[in-house]
């Protein structure tokens, strides 16, 4: 049992080149996140994914897509990156229990874009 | 837009020492969670809160969630050397998180 896994680990792009950021979970959680974490300003939402089929913007979601492949994958991609999209991303997945939502974090990506 | 604020953002204290987070909001959650993280690596989940005035324990930590559900508190008993990370607050709301800035933790042996 993995978890959340994370690739690549890490990564260089010259501004303007594209990538995609992929996650997958073997917990069999519905729910699938990709986030974004700069010094001093915590997670920040970029997408989400309630359920397989279904994706929806989060609070950051300018210069990304996201693409549900099924149950298991959730990938972000980066069409034209850009210097501002130099960050550490995380992807999470969440399972409901009770009242909460608990989510798991993968190892993390880290992106620079020179 | 709801947020969370966090203080202190930095905390750098001696091994054996106590010390408490806090977390804070204008807006009221649904539960609130709490979250370590290691340099290079995810955020951990440590506790959920769920109802106003509830206290969690684990181990050396207490955790209080406010009785209007707005904020929350973290309170380290002994700090050791292990317990040094990255602190986060988050507030839920639906399936969704809000997550505070964080507390970045040293503790000094």
């Amino acid at each position: 049992n993995a978890g959340v896994t994370q690739t690549p680990k890490f990564q260089v792009l010259k501004t303007g080149q594209s990538m995609t950021l992929q996650c997958a979970q073997d917990m069999n959680h519905n729910s699938m996140y990709w986030y974004r974490q700069d010094p001093g300003m915590g997670l920040r939402l970029i997408y989400y994914s309630a359920s397989e089929g279904t994706t929806d913007k989060g609070e950051v979601p300018n210069g990304y897509n996201v693409s549900r492949l099924n149950k298991r994958e959730f990938s972000l991609r980066l069409e034209s990156a850009a210097p501002s999209q130099t960050s550490v991303y995380f992807c999470a997945s969440s399972v409901y229990s009770g009242l909460i939502y608990e989510q798991y974090f993968g190892p993390g990506t880290r992106l620079t874009v020179t | 837009t709801q947020l969370l604020e966090q203080s202190p953002q930095f905390l750098s204290i001696q091994e054996g020492e106590n010390l408490t987070v806090y977390c804070n909001s204008s807006s009221v959650f649904s539960s609130l969670q709490w979250y370590r993280q290691e340099p290079g690596e995810g955020p951990v989940l440590l506790v959920t809160v769920v109802t106003g005035g509830e206290v969690k324990k684990l181990k050396r930590l207490t955790f209080q969630f406010g009785d209007a559900r707005k904020d929350s508190s973290l309170h380290i008993t002994a700090a050791q050397p292990g317990d040094t990370g990255l602190y986060l607050c988050a507030g839920a709301g639906g399936n969704k998180l809000v997550f505070g800035a964080g507390t970045i933790l040293r503790v000094k042996s």
